[in-house]
């Protein structure tokens, strides 16, 4: 079975552009988490989406938002990029709602220029 | 709130010898989860160790086992017999347990080198 799938890998935008990240889930699985893991730090929680509803949210601005589709895959939007949202974006997926089995793909790499 | 404090930002071991990874939390559940997660350059995290709160058994898994002391809220990670491969970012991560969303809150990471 495929794991989690991230698109695109790498990514460079301007300042003040708008980015969004894709995510699909491992078959079956109907829960996405986001988590922002800027270099050398843990991940941090953005958001988690379940059965296409919002979750639960981290300590993140507006500017972060983030839906899930009928097929259970998950966009990460982001709008008027800063400098500092330059990081890993990763995505974890999980069958249930409160899982502790929670599997990550590999991540987009977001450089902001 | 939740935090997780990993103290040692780098280590290093040499292949076959044993590593002890460190980490501490703190919170006010009693009930909850912590794991340790490997990431290698590849970017991907993958779960090393589970350890639920509520059993006091250490958990292990091969080379791998844990030191839980949940009055001290400190779980490190012990890998014996180190190998090349388990060169990577190590993240300890706290999970609270009967919540109504998943939420992991992870530490700094350490950077595990191994030497030949």
């Amino acid at each position: 079975d495929a794991g989690v799938t991230q698109s695109p890998t790498h990514l460079i935008k301007t300042r003040g552009q708008h980015v969004t990240l894709r995510c699909s889930p491992i078959s079956g699985h109907k829960s996405v988490s986001w988590y922002q893991q800027v270099l050398g730090q843990g991940p941090q929680f953005i958001f988690q989406y379940y059965e296409k509803e919002e979750r639960g949210r981290g300590n993140f601005p507006d500017r972060f938002s983030a839906r899930q589709f009928p097929n259970y895959s998950s966009e990460l939007n982001v709008n008027a990029l800063l400098l500092g949202d330059s990081a890993l974006y990763l995505c974890a997926s999980s069958l249930v709602s409160q899982s502790y089995e929670q599997y990550f793909g590999p991540g987009t790499r977001l450089t902001v220029t | 709130a939740q935090t997780v404090t990993q103290s040692q930002p780098e280590m290093s071991v040499q292949e076959a010898e044993t590593v002890t990874l460190s980490c501490t939390y703190d919170t006010s559940e009693s009930d909850y989860y912590l794991f340790w997660y490997k990431q290698p350059p590849s970017r991907q995290m993958i779960l090393v160790i589970r350890q639920e709160a509520y059993k006091q058994q250490n958990a292990t898994e091969n080379r791998f086992s844990v030191n839980f002391q949940k009055a001290a809220k400190s779980f490190s990670l012990k890998i014996s017999d180190s190998q090349l491969g388990d060169a990577a970012m190590y993240f300890c991560a706290y999970q609270r347990a009967l919540y109504n969303f998943n939420k992991f809150y992870f530490g700094s990471g350490t950077k595990l080198n191994v030497k030949p």
